[in-house]
């Protein structure tokens, strides 16, 4: 079964500090991984897409990996802000091409602390 | 640009009334799709369309009907409300079905 597992569920930092959210997944076969930050009563937002032959990918703070191997993601974000306080949902899409195959993880909230 | 927008942004229906759900993008994407998110578990697909006039369902269907006759709009209806449709709704566009979704701000909806 195409899964997407997310840890952890939740993640209090202090503000300045760096942090590693995980995405493991089990879709197959894989077109992409994405990495979405959904701010509270908003919509998510795009921060990546990685395809397979992509290992690391970076957007401000944020820096994605893949390892297609071991079927896990992580996203770091570095230098933490209050703004980063958030749900980052890691999707995987199957290949296919419909938004059918999209597998959504529950997402990880994080909290940054002044 | 607006992006995709959605209306309204809440809700309070009784069980057993109908209502639609409006959603709009003006990027002109093929792809189109609307979402539940309920706590504990993440969002899941009611139903999409890859283009106008082509619909499918996604993993929880049931309680809801679309349509697609524009490439701009993808309305969501509840045929007749019940408390388990009590969500947040979102609705998202995309160029292709592997491309980025661009997310509306999303319906809050509870049935009494």
């Amino acid at each position: 079964k195409n899964q997407v597992e997310q840890s952890p569920q939740s993640l209090i930092i202090l503000e300045g500090k760096n942090c590693t959210l995980q995405c493991n997944y089990t879709v197959s076969p894989f077109s992409n991984l994405r990495w979405y930050k959904q701010d509270t009563g908003r919509g998510p937002v795009s921060l990546t897409i990685m395809t397979f032959s992509e290992n690391t990918k970076s957007n401000g703070r944020y820096t994605a990996t893949l390892d297609a191997d071991t079927k896990q993601s992580s996203l770091h974000i570095t230098a933490s802000q209050l703004s980063d306080s958030a749900s980052y949902i890691c999707v995987v899409s199957a290949r296919g091409g419909s938004q059918g195959n999209l597998i959504f993880g529950k997402g990880t909230k994080l909290s940054v602390k002044p | 640009n607006a992006g995709v927008t959605q209306t309204p942004k809440f809700q309070v229906l009784k069980t057993g009334q109908s209502m639609t759900l409006q959603c709009a993008q003006d990027m002109n994407h093929e792809y189109m799709s609307w979402y539940r998110q309920d706590p504990g578990m993440g969002l899941r697909l009611i139903h999409y369309s890859v283009g106008a006039g082509i619909t499918d369902q996604g993993e929880v269907p049931n309680g809801y009907n679309v349509s697609r006759s524009t490439t701009e709009d993808f309305p969501l209806r509840l045929l007749s409300a019940a408390p388990s449709q009590t969500s947040v709704y979102f609705c998202a566009s995309s160029r292709g079905g592997a491309g980025e979704q661009y997310f509306g701000p999303g319906t809050r909806l509870t049935v009494t």
